[in-house]
């Protein structure tokens, strides 16, 4: 059980398209989801974490406007990257928890964007 | 700003010798330590949840400890088998609450037949 699904696996855009990031819970409903970034060799950074039905709490340095979260449903979580540059190349990876973070958290399985 | 550090960064052992890293971690407002392990195109998958100093927890042939006073964590995989093939993250939590884990850039480990 606790099964993530994070879609597309991967996508290649060109710059200034927005990209869409979809991670669905589909065996437990999560009560919060967090989005991370990954560059090459460094950590998972958080970016996101978002509560369903309220508006995601960004961490530092994360443009809200650029990086649009939404959680609709207690299943069902957004990332759009809009007018996606190179710079935004990266590893993205959503997680879910169900009862708070000092649970375990369950992953997606991790988008790799790449803009062009 | 936490700053988790593994040790090391990657790792070549033998198929059957038995094998350790290290997470170290500020051990100022600690509140727990999550292990993850990470194979290649799939997700990651949390092997432990750990919150007490001195804890001890066993999952088959992998284990781990917790320090929290000195603010380190080691885990441990008995006779590795080629499945054990992965990057294990470490993750600590500061805040209890809907914030989020700092993690470390993981140890990638590879087993060899």
């Amino acid at each position: 059980g606790a099964v993530v699904s994070q879609h597309p696996s991967r996508v290649i855009c060109k710059s200034g398209t927005s990209v869409k990031i979809e991670c669905r819970s589909l065996d437990f409903q999560a009560t919060t989801m967090f989005w991370y970034r990954q560059f090459p060799k460094q950590s998972l950074m958080l970016m996101a974490t978002s509560n369903e039905g309220s508006k995601a709490t960004y961490e530092q340095g994360v443009e809200k406007d650029k990086f649009l979260i939404n959680h609709a449903s207690l299943t069902l979580s957004t990332l759009t990257v809009t007018s996606a540059h190179p710079e935004d190349s990266s590893f993205y990876i959503c997680s879910a928890s169900r009862a708070g973070v000092t649970e375990k958290l369950f992953f997606g399985s991790g988008t790799q964007l790449s803009v062009l | 700003i936490l700053n988790v550090e593994q040790s090391p960064q990657s790792l070549h052992v033998q198929e059957g010798d038995s094998t350790n890293f290290t997470c170290s971690f500020p051990s100022s407002n600690f509140y727990a330590l999550h292990w993850y392990r990470w194979e290649t195109a799939k997700s990651p998958e949390a092997l432990f949840v750990m919150t007490l100093n001195g804890d001890e927890k066993k999952k088959g042939r992998i284990s781990a400890t917790l320090n929290t006073k000195e603010g380190y964590s080691y885990l441990y995989i008995k006779g590795s088998q080629p499945e054990d093939s992965a990057t294990y993250l470490c993750a600590s939590d500061s805040g209890g609450g809907a914030d989020g884990l700092t993690f470390g850039k993981g140890t990638h480990l590879i087993i060899q037949p």
